[in-house]
């Protein structure tokens, strides 16, 4: 069965520092594969996502994710991180085809930024 | 451009109540529509998908049900809430990536 992994919980940054979140997949085909924030009480919204070609995908906020499929990862990266990014971050993958496909989340990792 | 709307955005009810949580999508047609829960400190679990008029997909076993009684609007109900029904309630609709509403914030007390 489709997994996503997210092995940190809660990562804690200092603002301006460099931020790595980890995602580890496992699916049988080539993944689609997502990163999707979530500020506190609010929907999640689309940073990222991979389909095919490149690798290394840019997406908003000055986020960026490479996809390995030798490690089987997904990791979200961001050079500098801003105190606005704090927030909760989920991986997912999409599983199964067609009408059928659907979205499996990881378990999220909750980031907070130090002043 | 596509929205996806949610209400309420918030609600307290008691145990053994009745429950209604509706989502409309609008700028689309024939969306493949999903309810995803999400408890305190956990994930997103998919609840419900569908990927038409009258189709339900159910992905766990529970105290809810579903309902899809037009193209663009979906319903998760309950007809008698338990505590564990607590949490906070998305839902979304996919092309080939998946936009999600604001939420529904539901305590069951």
């Amino acid at each position: 069965a489709q997994s996503v992994t997210q092995p940190d919980i809660h990562i804690t940054v200092s603002e301006g520092a460099s931020l790595e979140l980890r995602c580890n997949y496992s699916y049988g085909a080539t993944p689609y594969l997502f990163w999707y924030v979530q500020s506190p009480g609010q929907g999640l919204q689309l940073l990222l996502k991979y389909f095919s070609g490149d690798t290394l995908v840019q997406g908003i906020k000055g986020f960026e994710a490479e996809f390995k499929r030798s490690q089987s990862s997904f990791n979200l990266r961001k050079p500098s991180v801003h105190w606005s990014d704090a927030a909760e971050y989920f991986c997912a993958v999409v599983s199964g085809t067609g009408t059928a496909s659907k979205l499996t989340f990881g378990t999220g990792t909750r980031l907070q930024v130090t002043l | 451009s596509q929205t996806i709307h949610q209400w309420p955005a918030t609600l307290v009810q008691p145990v053994g109540s009745p429950l209604s949580l509706e989502c409309t999508v609008e700028g689309t047609s024939n969306p493949n529509l999903y309810w995803y829960r999400q408890a305190a400190g956990r994930g997103l679990q998919l609840l419900f998908y569908s990927v038409g008029i009258g189709q339900i997909s159910s992905e766990v076993p529970q105290n809810l049900s579903a309902s899809r009684p037009q193209d663009r609007q979906f319903i998760l109900s309950s007809k008698k809430l338990l505590l564990s029904d607590s949490g906070f309630y998305l839902c979304a609709w996919r092309e080939n990536e998946q936009f999600f509403g604001p939420g529904t914030r539901l305590t069951v007390l």
